[in-house]
């Protein structure tokens, strides 16, 4: 069954360093997400990502966040510079045109130490 | 956006169906009733979604009152490995994101 795969399982970094977290969607979905999930939290939306532009997104997606689709297969968030408060669980999720369900991934578990 | 209420959290006998019930009496006529789980630590998985007619897929069956203020997501046979957070969630035919709530913890217990 196909799924949406994210890259690393967990990634440890630097406050005020850079983090590029990796997706490949489902290969034939058509509309991207970014979600997080701060530990012990709720799954809070970021952004959306349709026909290589943003669609929506939240007030937690400021300018230190921003998302590209390189190449036909990924879809990467990158955060600029870290802070303490974005460690937190990011999951990838993807969509194909007309059907509602969202796929999500595995995520990728983001420590800011 | 419609919100949702859902209990904090029940228990369920392995084997005996789970009723999870959901309010959503603010939901507006182009608004779907959608439900996700999500296994510790997964992503959320997609349940099963309706509009006002009752739904019925090979995980759950969703049942809407004829107002649509509320409805309840139906597991038939409870095993352990649904043992999971339940979001029930209210999403416009145009809306692209899932607004999570807390959800139901659900215990499946042997």
């Amino acid at each position: 069954e196909p799924e949406v795969t994210q890259t690393p399982s967990h990634q440890v970094t630097q406050m005020g360093q850079e983090v590029i977290l990796h997706c490949v969607p489902i290969s034939n979905h058509l509309y991207f997400y970014w979600y997080r999930q701060i530990l012990g939290q709720k799954v809070e939306f970021l952004v959306s990502f349709y026909n290589n532009e943003i669609s929506e997104k939240s007030e937690i997606f400021d300018d230190q966040f921003s998302v590209e689709r390189p190449d036909g297969s990924n879809f990467t968030l990158k955060i600029r510079s870290t802070k303490l408060e974005d460690s937190a669980m990011y999951f990838c999720a993807s969509r194909y045109s007309g059907y509602p369900e969202a796929f999500f991934g595995q995520g990728t578990r983001l420590t800011v130490v | 956006d419609a919100k949702t209420t859902q209990p904090t959290s029940m228990d369920c006998a392995e084997g005996r169906a789970a009723n999870l019930p959901c309010n959503h009496s603010t939901i507006s006529g182009n608004e779907y009733v959608y439900w996700y789980r999500q296994i510790h630590p997964q992503g959320p998985q997609y349940i099963i979604h309706g509009l006002k007619n009752n739904e019925t897929n090979e995980m759950a069956s969703l049942i809407i009152t004829e107002d649509r203020k509320s409805s309840t997501l139906i597991l038939p046979h409870a095993t352990l490995r649904d043992t999971a957070v339940y979001y029930c969630i209210v999403r416009g035919s145009n809306d692209y994101k899932l607004s999570f709530g807390a959800g139901t913890t659900v215990t499946v217990r042997a």
